[in-house]
């Protein structure tokens, strides 16, 4: 059962960068068709998704946050991590890793967030 | 400002029907995927394509798309169905983006 766990610094300081990473657990993280994404979620409010990448590199970002961040992958330790620059308060928020599946086990058109992580708090703060 | 819009909240008495629904100019190409998240918890996958439930979800939740609206509905909702709902689907210029909607604050009475 393929399992994600974020893991970083839990408060980052005003203009620095943040940084997370999601470790994958009982299986590849290069098996498959899937990418893997970053989504987050300030207090009392919806999710909104960051950005994705897949194992040979190629990313996806939400346009509103595109010119902040950045997503990488080490498929020699089973992890994809998240780097956004500039951050102010409004950057806080639980950041959740997911996988971003096309197609089920049975081959069913799946595309959709199939697995996440716990989701770990950032709080941007002097 | 989220390309899918959903009501903020619903209601449904116990053992009753609700349908809860997300809107966008993409679900007419895309289908939807729904989203439980309860208090503390990370969301949970709980209807995707065109209208199906990962292992483990009860069959009284269902989903449904018609023309720019998609729809999950609960049939005989139960007090731990009470929860946040988030559809999500890509965005509307199909460039493997994605979206969410605001969410949906589900109350069993």
């Amino acid at each position: 059962q393929v399992q994600l766990q974020e893991s970083g610094p839990g408060l980052v300081k005003p203009s620095q960068t943040l940084s997370l990473t999601c470790t994958v657990s009982g299986g590849s993280i290069s098996s498959g068709s899937y990418y893997w994404s970053w989504i987050r979620q300030p207090a009392g409010k919806g999710l909104e998704w960051i950005g994705r990448i897949y194992t040979s590199g190629s990313t996806n970002y939400n346009p509103s946050l595109k010119s902040r961040v950045t997503i990488s992958v080490d498929t020699s330790k089973n992890q994809f991590s998240l780097k956004l620059s500039s951050v102010t308060a409004a950057d806080t928020a639980v950041y959740y890793c997911a996988r971003d599946n096309y197609y089920d086990s049975s081959g069913v058109y799946l595309d959709a967030f199939d697995i996440w992580g716990q989701g770990t708090m950032v709080t941007v703060s002097s | 400002s989220s390309e899918l819009t959903q009501d903020p909240a619903v209601s449904v008495a116990l053992g009753q029907t609700v349908r809860i629904t997300c809107q966008g100019d993409s679900l007419r190409s895309y289908y939807a995927s729904w989203y439980q998240q309860k208090p503390g918890q990370a969301p949970v996958l709980v209807i995707y394509g065109k209208n199906n439930r990962p292992s483990g979800i009860p069959d009284r939740f269902s989903g449904s798309s018609s023309g720019n609206t998609a729809s999950l509905t609960i049939t005989g909702a139960q007090a731990e169905d009470e929860a946040d709902y988030y559809c999500n689907s890509r965005d509307s210029s199909g460039n493997h983006l994605r979206v969410f909607g605001g969410g949906t604050k589900l109350t069993v009475l």
